[in-house]
């Protein structure tokens, strides 16, 4: 079955420090694959998506995620991680199964400290 | 309008009751989505409303669920004899041209239900 999994429950970096936020995925064919982000009291915004070509995609608010087919991993990076980031992040999958199914992770809340 | 807009924002009901939740999708958006997320839990697909076609409704949990788009538009949730396990934060999304998984969700804020 098609499955979407974001290991980190919740990950707390300092302000300026580096980011990455682990998502992988199962599925058989290469999925369409999106990052989402919710911050407080707001609605999913998002991030960046990668549907095929270059493999390292870029986002908004400086985020970029690489897609590595062989380790069925997108992970998401930022290199600078700012007190505004924090929120919960999203990993999704869509899959082309000649219908509309998009499966969603469980999310990972990001906690930046001063 | 700007964006997805849901109403209301927050609902809280007795056990038994129906609920009905509303999404204004983007103006010209023609794919629409329904999807629900429980505390500490990623979205849960509930279904997907794509111009004149039949919706799929491959997502709905129970048979208590059913959902309406009137006019290509406007959507309605409704969750008829509600259910404790049914408090959730219910959102909306859309999307311009419903190749859904390619094109861009919007989401709207969400109705936060709360079933007591």
């Amino acid at each position: 079955a098609q499955s979407v999994t974001q290991p980190d429950i919740h990950i707390t970096v300092s302000e300026g420090a580096s980011l990455e936020l682990r998502c992988n995925y199962s599925y058989g064919a290469t999925p369409y694959l999106f990052w989402y982000v919710q911050s407080p009291g707001q609605g999913l915004q998002l991030l960046l998506k990668y549907f095929s070509g270059d493999t390292l995609v870029q986002g908004i608010k400086g985020f970029e995620a690489e897609f590595k087919r062989s380790q069925s991993s997108f992970n998401l990076r930022k290199p600078s991680v700012h007190w505004s980031d924090a929120a919960e992040y999203f990993c999704a999958v869509g899959l082309n199964t000649g219908g509309f199914k998009t499966i969603f992770g469980a999310g990972t809340r990001l906690f930046v400290k001063a | 309008g700007a964006g997805v807009s849901q109403s209301p924002s927050n609902k809280v009901t007795e056990k038994g009751k129906d609920v009905e939740l509303r999404c204004d999708p983007i103006s010209g958006h023609t794919a629409l989505y329904w999807y629900r997320q429980s505390l500490g839990q990623g979205l849960e697909f509930l279904i997907y409303f794509q111009g004149n076609s039949a919706p799929d409704k491959s997502g709905l949990p129970s048979d208590r669920f059913s959902a309406e788009r009137t006019g290509g538009s406007v959507s309605t949730l409704t969750i008829q004899r509600t259910q404790q396990e049914d408090s959730a934060v219910y959102l909306c999304a859309s999307s311009l041209v419903g190749r859904g998984n390619q094109e861009t969700q919007y989401f709207g804020p969400g109705t936060r239900l709360l079933v007591l």
